[in-house]
């Protein structure tokens, strides 16, 4: 069965320091790959997806993520945070089942400090 | 294009009452899933609708039940309230059941407060 962790429920960046948010999946087949974001109060809304094409993704809003076969890992990263990063970070797995259906993380919640 | 729209906002009910919350999917989307999400967790997976019938269901009793209708909206209905069904319940919607290759479009979600 697919399972997502992440590591660190909670993690503070300085505004403009690098921002890595760490991502382990668990697949007994290649995976499709997803990070959400949540503002507060807000639904969440698709970053960037890993879909079996190239390993590093962009998304939205100078985000990336590299996709590591032999770690089992889809690390979220941006290098220059902002104060409008600050939210709620999900990361999420397809699930290989008859019908459509996504697994996601516990989450991590990113602050910017000033 | 429009977004994944839900109603209301917010709800508060009493353990033991009814509750239903609507969803209007995305324009061109035909599959809704559902999720409940609980205060500091994920989003866990309540099931999905396609073509007005549930294709999919996670761990979730009975008491938890849905409808697709012609224009792809969607409801979800709780009987009996716990005070632990309190949380946000999202829908999200994709087409054709692809939302685990190309993501899904979320709604802001319904805060459901059972007291």
């Amino acid at each position: 069965a697919q399972s997502v962790t992440q590591l660190g429920s909670h993690v503070s960046v300085s505004e403009g320091a690098l921002v890595l948010l760490r991502c382990n999946y668990s697949s007994s087949v290649p995976p499709y790959l997803f990070w959400y974001v949540q503002y507060p109060n807000q639904g969440l809304q698709l970053l960037l997806k890993y879909t079996s094409a190239a390993t590093l993704v962009k998304g939205i809003n100078g985000f990336e993520a590299e996709f590591k076969k032999s770690e089992t890992s889809f690390h979220l990263t941006k290098p220059s945070a902002h104060m409008s990063d600050a939210a709620e970070y999900f990361c999420a797995v397809s699930a290989k089942t008859s019908y459509d259906k996504v697994i996601f993380g516990p989450g991590t919640s990113l602050s910017v400090i000033p | 294009e429009t977004g994944v729209t839900q109603s209301p906002t917010h709800l508060i009910k009493t353990r033991g009452q009814q509750v239903t919350l609507r969803c209007s999917s995305q324009s061109g989307h035909n599959t809704v899933s559902w999720y409940q999400q609980a205060l500091g967790q994920g989003p866990q997976f309540i099931f999905q609708y396609y073509r007005e019938e549930e294709n999919g269901r996670g761990n979730f009793p009975p008491r938890f039940s849905g409808l697709q209708f012609p224009n792809y909206s969607s409801e979800l209905n709780v009987n009996a309230l716990e005070l632990d069904d309190s949380a946000l319940y999202l829908c999200a919607s994709s087409s054709d059941g692809q939302g685990s290759l190309y993501g899904y479009t979320f709604g802001s979600g319904t805060r459901l407060t059972v007291v």
